[in-house]
């Protein structure tokens, strides 16, 4: 069955950095458009990042751009988010989800939680 | 991009039908028929409901359905059911800039 596994969530300081990793089973991960979804604590869903199944295409949402990169390694079926220039305003569980928002996230990590506190 | 506006609560008694909207604008919503709904459960991670709209994926019960006038999408739970009580979400591609745009979220309760 399809999983999503994330990891490398944490505690940073302002300014730091954290890269976090999706691991993905189930499915041809290389045929999958992969998204980075985040959920700051009791407030709604916003889209972070999308990778296309090559990687050649790649969008980031404003409020990340320039500061987030998301990649894949298809080899080994990973997706991976590095955050740098962390603000308090990134506190959130980060969710690794496949597919595009086109035809909808139709699988979902547990997510990982990530804390930007000094 | 602002996010999409659906009303905060909605509730309903078992059996009964409970309607969620989700307005945005000709640049989301409206313009596209790339509309999807979301359940999440307390903890939970979220789970896609509906797809295109009023595409149900495998595995969805039938009393979940989608539908579209101009900027506002909406999602209907017929026969409410005690674990249909979660948040839900709509969400929509938004063009080549700002990709999607997530909805404020409607905590729906079974009474």
């Amino acid at each position: 069955q399809v999983q999503l596994v994330e990891s490398g969530g944490g505690l940073v300081k302002p300014g730091g950095s954290l890269r976090l990793s999706c691991a993905a089973s189930g499915f041809t991960f290389s045929d999958y458009y992969m998204s980075w979804i985040r959920q700051a604590p009791g407030k709604g869903l916003e889209w972070v990042s999308y990778i296309s199944s090559s990687g050649s295409t790649i969008y980031y949402a404003d409020s990340v751009k320039g500061r987030f990169t998301i990649s894949r390694d298809n080899a080994k079926n990973s997706l991976y988010l590095q955050m740098n220039s962390l603000r308090a305003e990134d506190t959130a569980v980060y969710y690794c989800a496949r597919g595009s928002g086109s035809a909808g996230f139709d699988y979902w990590g547990q997510g990982t939680l990530v804390t930007v506190s000094s | 991009q602002s996010a999409l506006t659906q009303p905060p609560s909605a509730s309903g008694s078992p059996g009964q039908s409970v309607t969620i909207s989700c307005t945005g604008t000709s640049s989301d919503v409206g313009g596209y028929n790339y509309v999807s709904w979301y359940q999440q459960h307390p903890g939970k991670a979220p789970k896609l409901m509906i797809y295109e709209v009023s595409k149900r994926p495998s595995g969805v019960p039938d009393r979940f359905s989608g539908s579209k006038s101009g900027n506002t999408a909406s999602l209907t739970v017929s026969g409410l059911q005690a674990e249909d009580e979660a948040d839900y979400y709509c969400s929509s591609y938004a063009g080549s800039t700002t990709l999607y745009v997530f909805g404020t979220g409607t905590k729906v309760t079974v009474l």
